[in-house]
């Protein structure tokens, strides 16, 4: 089955830049979607298809995705930024929807 | 703005069996709920994310993760806005906390707040 790589945790400064990497077998040629997860909430979508936003959401997050690893890029953190995020991918060989094992984003 | 409701979540004996539900509203005018692709994602406590099943808008594609096949099934009653997941053969493991989800761009655009499912003797 396909396996998506996250770290555990990212810290990070307010007004400094996080990047969340996402790892998987070619994860470039598949569509990484993000999603924001803050503690007794439910999953929030953030960027779809690499890099786009949904409404609604701050252009300082942004997306790539190439290669072997996706990656999730916040700029200017906030306090309010402090939440996990999880990445996830369609599986087209295996019908399967995956998502990644979770970073705990900490704004110091 | 669409909203999603679980409900039927329980503490159930290992064995044992649950349904829960899923109900929309919202639904816009332009839109039926039989154009939305649902999806069941659950979330053990202090752990990740994991996809359970997805199922199209009419019920004729369905998938399930392997964990839950043979022993889960998905439904819909697009008459009432409503999907469910009936759950057999339950283990400790299945003990999470249960969202239903649209299916939108590779993933899933709107949330429920999610309903607990507890296993345990």
């Amino acid at each position: 089955s396909y396996v998506l790589t996250q770290p555990p945790s990212v810290s990070v400064a307010p007004g400094k830049t996080a990047r969340i990497t996402c790892g998987g077998n070619n994860i470039g040629s598949k569509s990484v979607q993000w999603y924001q997860q803050k503690p007794g909430q439910a999953p929030v979508l953030v960027i779809y298809y690499n890099g786009d936003r949904p409404s609604g959401i701050p252009e300082r997050f942004s997306g790539s995705n190439s290669g072997n690893t996706a990656t999730l890029t916040i700029s200017r953190v906030e306090a309010g930024d402090e939440a996990d995020y999880h990445c996830q991918v369609w599986d087209s060989d295996t019908f399967h929807y995956v998502f990644g094992t979770g970073t705990k984003v900490t704004v110091l | 703005q669409l909203q999603l409701v679980e409900s039927g979540g329980d503490l159930v004996e290992p064995g044992g069996s649950l349904t829960i539900s899923c109900a929309a509203s919202g639904v816009t005018f332009r839109e039926t709920f039989n154009s939305y692709y649902m999806s069941w994602i659950r979330q053990a406590p202090g752990n990740g994310l994991e996809w359970i099943s997805y199922i199209s808008g009419t019920g004729n594609t369905i998938y399930y993760a392997d964990s839950v096949k043979g022993r889960f099934t998905i439904s819909r009653d697009n008459a009432k806005n409503s999907v469910f997941l009936q759950m057999n053969s339950l283990r400790v493991e299945d003990t999470a906390l249960y969202y239903c989800a649209r299916v939108a761009y590779s993933g899933y655009d709107y949330w429920g707040q999610g309903t607990p499912v507890t296993v345990s003797s």
